[in-house]
């Protein structure tokens, strides 16, 4: 079974610093991982996933992650942090059963200080 | 494109009342239908994974006849919490599919908040 580990409960970054939240994910065969973004009062959106080719992924608001098979990790990065960007952010891992089964780590709340 | 909707997004209900939550796609037509349950400040549980005109499979641990889902429709599925009983009280989320390949994507709902007294 798969499991997702979210090492930081909530990082705080200034405003136009870059930032980084980690992912790690526990797997057998090659993953489906995504990364969500949860603000209050919407749902989940999705900044970007990944499934197989090209393990630098490009994502939505200036996201990106990379999938590191040797250290099991897919950490989400960005350059320069907005305000807009606090919210709480979940790493997630799927498998392919015929549906999408998602496993979510335990989110990073991440906020920005001006 | 790809919205879904809950309905209520938030209530309160009295111990041992059932209350019903919805979950619409509003633009499409979802083949799987998912129901995740998120306590304060922790991830998102899957409960359930639903698909039209069957059967819901229900994740260990999850009691199905507490928490019943029905997905009528490829557009409308619902989760009805029975006797509920303040432990059930939860931020309770759905999502969406389009299609039956692993690497669709899910479309998330904006949650209901559900508190027993």
């Amino acid at each position: 079974a798969q499991s997702v580990t979210q090492p930081d409960i909530h990082i705080t970054v200034s405003e136009g610093a870059s930032l980084e939240l980690r992912c790690n994910y526990s797997y057998g065969a090659t993953p489906y991982l995504f990364w969500y973004v949860q603000s209050p009062g919407q749902g989940l959106q999705l900044l970007l996933k990944y499934f197989s080719g090209d393990t630098l992924v490009q994502g939505i608001k200036g996201f990106e992650a990379e999938f590191k098979r040797s250290q099991s990790s897919f950490n989400l990065r960005k350059p320069s942090v907005h305000w807009s960007d606090a919210a709480e952010y979940f790493c997630a891992v799927g498998a392919d059963t015929g549906f999408q089964k998602l496993v979510f780590g335990t989110g990073t709340r991440l906020l920005v200080s001006p | 494109g790809a919205v879904v909707s809950q309905h209520p997004s938030w209530v309160i209900c009295k111990s041992g009342t059932s209350v019903k939550i919805e979950c619409r796609s509003l633009d499409f037509q979802a083949t799987t239908m998912f129901w995740y349950r998120q306590f304060p400040k922790q991830s998102l549980m899957l409960m359930a994974t639903s698909n039209e005109g069957s059967k819901a499979t229900y994740e260990q641990g999850v009691e199905k006849d507490k928490f019943l889902i029905n997905h009528a429709s490829l557009t409308l599925s619902t989760l009805t919490v029975t006797s509920a009983h303040p432990e059930d009280s939860s931020f309770y989320i759905c999502s969406a599919e389009i299609g039956t390949s692993g690497s669709n994507e899910q479309y998330f709902g904006p949650g209901t908040r559900l508190t027993v007294t």
